[in-house]
């Protein structure tokens, strides 16, 4: 079973729709960082938390950390949304090695 | 603007031959990382480097090589010893006290 978990693997929205992607972990972790990937395949740090809660936007992070869950939310969605979602941890021994979940593919479709 | 270059893009090799990604940043960041990833999986981990003239193996080491010379710079050289090297590469570095981590935007590794 891997460390990191994500649900759904695949996910096709309507243009509009509101959207959550799932990520469990098994790990004590220090943070947990969501990514999102293009197409052309770089990678962009979404956010980084550790605790509680945090918004950029249309997107929203949460993290339940008693729980090992954290929940990416996109509201309003648009297509240009339309990427791989991936959840990865920073583990709590700190040697600064982040373990990834297997990303979410999200197509928002017009 | 700071941050991590990858170059280049695309790169085509000829199967049994060497060939070196490049990793540059300027970010002043103490660890660097190399991942693959193939299509489908996640990102796995292939060497790493906490600070300069030290590097580990991380779970995928087998057939690559690194070096960590400046701090600025992680070269990852592929090597014939490597079965299976087409995949996209993505150089990676953090800064640990914030746990903040910065990605380049990858080399697609063709090997023909």
């Amino acid at each position: 079973k891997n460390e990191v978990e994500q649900s759904p693997q695949n996910l096709t929205a309507q243009e509009g729709e509101f959207i959550t992607i799932n990520c469990s972990y098994s790990v004590g972790i220090s943070a947990l960082h969501w990514l999102q990937q293009h197409p052309g395949g770089g990678i962009v740090s979404l956010f980084m938390l550790s605790s509680g809660k945090k918004k950029h936007g249309r997107l929203i992070a949460t993290i339940n950390i008693q729980e090992k869950h954290s929940s990416l939310h996109i509201t309003a969605s648009h297509p240009r949304d339309s990427a791989v979602y991936i959840c990865a941890v920073y583990g709590s021994s700190n040697t600064g090695k982040l373990i990834f979940g297997q990303g979410t593919t999200l197509q928002v479709k017009p | 603007d700071g941050g991590i270059t990858q170059s280049p893009k695309y790169l085509f090799r000829k199967e049994g031959q060497n060939v070196t990604l490049s990793c540059e940043q300027n970010l002043n960041h103490d660890a660097m990382y190399w991942y693959r990833q193939d299509p489908g999986q996640g990102l796995r981990l292939i060497y790493y480097s906490q600070i300069v003239n030290d590097f580990q193996k991380g779970d995928i080491a087998e057939g690559y090589s690194v070096s960590r010379e400046k701090k600025e710079s992680f070269p990852l050289t592929v090597t014939s010893a490597q079965k299976n090297p087409t995949a996209f590469y993505l150089c990676a570095s953090s800064i640990a006290e914030n746990y903040g981590y910065t990605f380049g935007s990858g080399t697609r590794l063709t090997v023909v």
